[in-house]
C-alpha cells in the first residue's frame, strides 16, 4: 500500500549541526507534507511541496522533492536542541482518495 | 484559543467498557479527521468527515463510531474496548480544496490504556 517511509528512523546529532531525513513513496502524488511531533504532542505542519515544485524553504527548513525517485528530503540547518522530535513525512494519492498517509517518522535528537 | 482540542488528555479504562473522545476545531475547517498512533509512532487514519457528511472509513471495527453534531466537532465512541485499542488517538482539521490536501492541524492526542 502506499506508504511514506522515512529514514533513517532515529538521529542524533550536536547542536548546529545539519539534519537531513529522507522520505520515500510508492504513488504518484499532487503533494507532499512534512510534520514534527514534540514528545506527548501532536503533529504540527512544516511545509507543504506540490509535485511541480523542486524545492522550498521555510526559515532553517529546506525540502526537496524528486518526484521520478519518489522521494524527498527535510534538511534543518544549524539544528538547535528544541528542533528534538519525530519527523514524518506525509503524502496524498493523486487521483485516489483524499486521504494523507504518514510515514513511521525519523526520531531526531539534538544534543546541546 | 486552543486551535483543535480533544478531551479527555487520558483515558485509562477497563475492557469491555464504552468510552468517547470529544474533538472540536475554532479554525473555521470544513474537514475532521480522526487517527490512530500505535505505540511504534505509526499514524493512520480512521476516520474523515467533510461538513458531517462521512468522506473517508478506513478498515476500523465498528466498535468504533464517529459522530460530527456540526462541521466544528467530531467525537469518537468506542464500544466494548480491547487491549489492542491502547493508543493515542488524534483528531485533525483542514480546509478542504478539491482533491489536493491541505496541510492538517492535530490536536495534542487522547491517550487511551486499557487495563
Amino acid at each position: 500500500s502506499q506508504q511514506g517511509e522515512e529514514d533513517p528512523q532515529a538521529l542524533s546529532i550536536q547542536e548546529g549541526e545539519n539534519a537531513t531525513m529522507n522520505c520515500s513513496y510508492k504513488t504518484s502524488i499532487n503533494n507532499l507534507q512534512w510534520y514534527r511531533q514534540n514528545s506527548g504532542r501532536g503533529l504540527v505542519h512544516l511545509i507543504l511541496i506540490r509535485s511541480n515544485e523542486r524545492e522550498k524553504h521555510s526559515g532553517r527548513l529546506r525540502v526537496t522533492l524528486d518526484t521520478s525517485k519518489k522521494s524527498s528530503s527535510l534538511l534543518i540547518t544549524a539544528s538547535r536542541a528544541a528542533d528534538t522530535a519525530s519527523y514524518f513525512c506525509a503524502t496524498d494519492n493523486q487521483g485516489g482518495s483524499e486521504k494523507l498517509v504518514f510515514g513511521k517518522g525519523t526520531k531526531l535528537t539534538v544534543n546541546p | 484559543d486552543t486551535a483543535v482540542s480533544q478531551t479527555p488528555k487520558y483515558l485509562v479504562t477497563q475492557m469491555g467498557n464504552d468510552k468517547s473522545i470529544k474533538c472540536e476545531q475554532n479554525l473555521g475547517h470544513d474537514t475532521m479527521y480522526w487517527y490512530k498512533q500505535d505505540s511504534k509512532k505509526f499514524l493512520k487514519i480512521m476516520f474523515s468527515y467533510n461538513n458531517k457528511e462521512l468522506i473517508i472509513n478506513e478498515t476500523v471495527p465498528n466498535r468504533f463510531s464517529p459522530k460530527s453534531p456540526d462541521k466544528a466537532h467530531l467525537n469518537l465512541h468506542i464500544n466494548s474496548l480491547e487491549l489492542g485499542d491502547s493508543a493515542v488517538y488524534f483528531c485533525a482539521s483542514s480546509q478542504r480544496t478539491g482533491r489536493s490536501n491541505q496541510p492538517q492541524h492535530f490536536g495534542d492526542g487522547t491517550r487511551l490504556s486499557i487495563l
